[in-house]
């Protein structure tokens, strides 16, 4: 596949724990947030969103956290597994229409 | 058949050459991006169009141009390509309704 991020940080999870990916946005005025998933050789797919106005979105094994006060995102994937492995990207529309601003990704590998 | 489209797949090309990135979508969303991939920075926004008459710059939109066909096209054209133009390049569709992006699976480009 193509080389989608060489410098990425990188998050290392045995197979069945919980991960925890981080992120970090910069405009108070943005209002939605989303985080995508990346895996080789494919374009990102969408996981699960949030809105400004809420603290916490559940879906299926993830979890959304947005604390608008230290502007800060998180994405908590319970019991990863394998099919879990690859880029995660935050994205941000920062007000007045919808244009997303992505942040640069986190790698996340799984160990059996 | 994938909702949104991208094609080629894979293009080298040589310095100086105009190139074209097409993107066709069955989404019926009225709403279309091009961004641009490098390892390590995320998704650039390169142009956008929020309908059919409705085209806007991006944040790198420097030695591109775009062409709005029909609601369901989108198509991204290097006039004169350059080696830092080489890069993942990613086609993307949104509703009024619905923030979220749905993403093509890219088109590798290689400028030598």
């Amino acid at each position: 596949g193509e080389s989608v991020g060489l410098h990425l940080p990188t998050l290392s999870v045995q197979e069945g724990d919980n991960s925890i990916i981080n992120c970090a946005y910069s405009n108070s005025a943005s209002d939605y947030f989303i985080w995508y998933k990346q895996e080789s050789g494919k374009g990102p797919q969408f996981i699960i969103d949030i809105r400004s106005n809420m603290d916490k979105r559940q879906g299926q094994r993830v979890t959304v956290l947005l604390n608008k006060t230290v502007k800060h995102l998180s994405l908590q994937i319970a019991a990863t597994q394998p099919g879990d492995s690859a880029v995660y990207f935050c994205a941000e529309n920062r007000g007045a229409g919808n244009k997303l601003t992505f942040g640069g990704g986190t790698r996340v590998l799984v160990k059996p | 058949d994938a909702d949104v489209t991208q094609t080629p797949r894979n293009r080298i090309t040589k310095t100086g050459k105009r190139i074209m990135l097409e993107c066709s979508q069955t989404k019926g969303h009225d709403r279309m991006y091009w961004y641009r991939q490098d390892p390590g920075l995320g998704l650039r926004l390169i142009y956008y169009s929020f309908d059919v008459k409705d085209i806007n710059k991006g944040e790198i939109s420097d030695g591109y141009s775009v062409s709005r066909q029909a609601q369901a096209k989108f198509s991204l054209s290097l006039e004169s390509a350059i080696p830092n133009q080489t890069a993942l390049y990613f086609c993307a569709t949104s509703s009024r309704a619905n923030y979220g992006y749905t993403f093509g699976s890219g088109t590798r480009l290689t400028v030598v």
